[in-house]
């Protein structure tokens, strides 16, 4: 069966320091999704991606980045770790269609720790 | 003001009850409308969408949207312990179907108790 997975499921890091949150997905969808949960704000979009080689910055961008280098997968990088970014990640991914029940499918989600 | 406002609970009810789960918004441009279910340390997946005003129906859950109040809604009837998830509604303006511009609200916390 398709599935989208994430790595690590916890992880924590000190503050400065570099990370890098995996996501990869076998649906074989052109969009993939990073956002952050925190308690009281929902879901927020951090990055977004339509396809190889394109990234685009999402509603809370500054201090990560992303890369596509092929369909499955879209790391996320904290450049430069702090403390404000300890939240919950989840990374998502579609195709476009409202005519389907296709729509936006999450991990399970990455727990960040920044000390 | 938020632009997507829920109530975040926690909300608990016996099981058999009808559970009414809602979310106002204030951008009159949304015309998709989004009901995810999330338990504990997993990830969202949706349970229903609808588009514009109107009601949808899905085995014991209804989905309604009342544009004119800015005001969605999702009724699970006959609610069950299996029910027991945060509810997180989600929406965004025509057109945009790609996700890039779903707004989410911060999600209600339910509790089924047996």
């Amino acid at each position: 069966d398709a599935e989208i997975t994430q790595s690590p499921r916890h992880k924590i890091t000190e503050t400065g320091r570099q990370v890098t949150l995996a996501c990869h997905q076998t649906w074989n969808h052109n969009n993939m999704f990073w956002y952050r949960q925190d308690l009281g704000h929902g879901l927020r979009l951090i990055h977004y991606s339509y396809g190889v080689q394109d990234t685009n910055k999402g509603e809370v961008s500054d201090g990560y980045s992303v890369s596509r280098s092929n369909t499955e997968d879209l790391p996320l990088t904290l450049e430069s770790a702090a403390s404000s970014q300890t939240s919950v990640y989840f990374c998502a991914s579609s195709e476009p269609g409202w005519t389907s029940t296709d729509t936006q499918y999450f991990g399970p989600g990455t727990r960040l720790t920044v000390l | 003001q938020k632009e997507v406002e829920q109530d975040p609970g926690p909300l608990s009810v016996p099981e058999g009850a009808i559970v009414s789960l809602n979310c106002t918004y204030s951008n009159s441009a949304f015309q998709y409308f989004m009901w995810y279910r999330q338990y504990s340390r997993k990830g969202p997946e949706l349970l229903m969408y609808t588009y514009s005003s109107g009601n949808k129906e899905d085995g014991r859950f209804t989905a309604q949207v009342d544009k004119s109040s800015k005001y969605i809604s999702l009724f699970i009837r006959d609610s069950q312990p299996s029910d027991s998830a945060t509810y997180l509604c989600a929406m965004s303006a025509d057109g945009d179907n790609y996700g890039q511009n779903f707004v989410f609200g911060p999600g209600t916390r339910l509790s089924v108790l047996p």
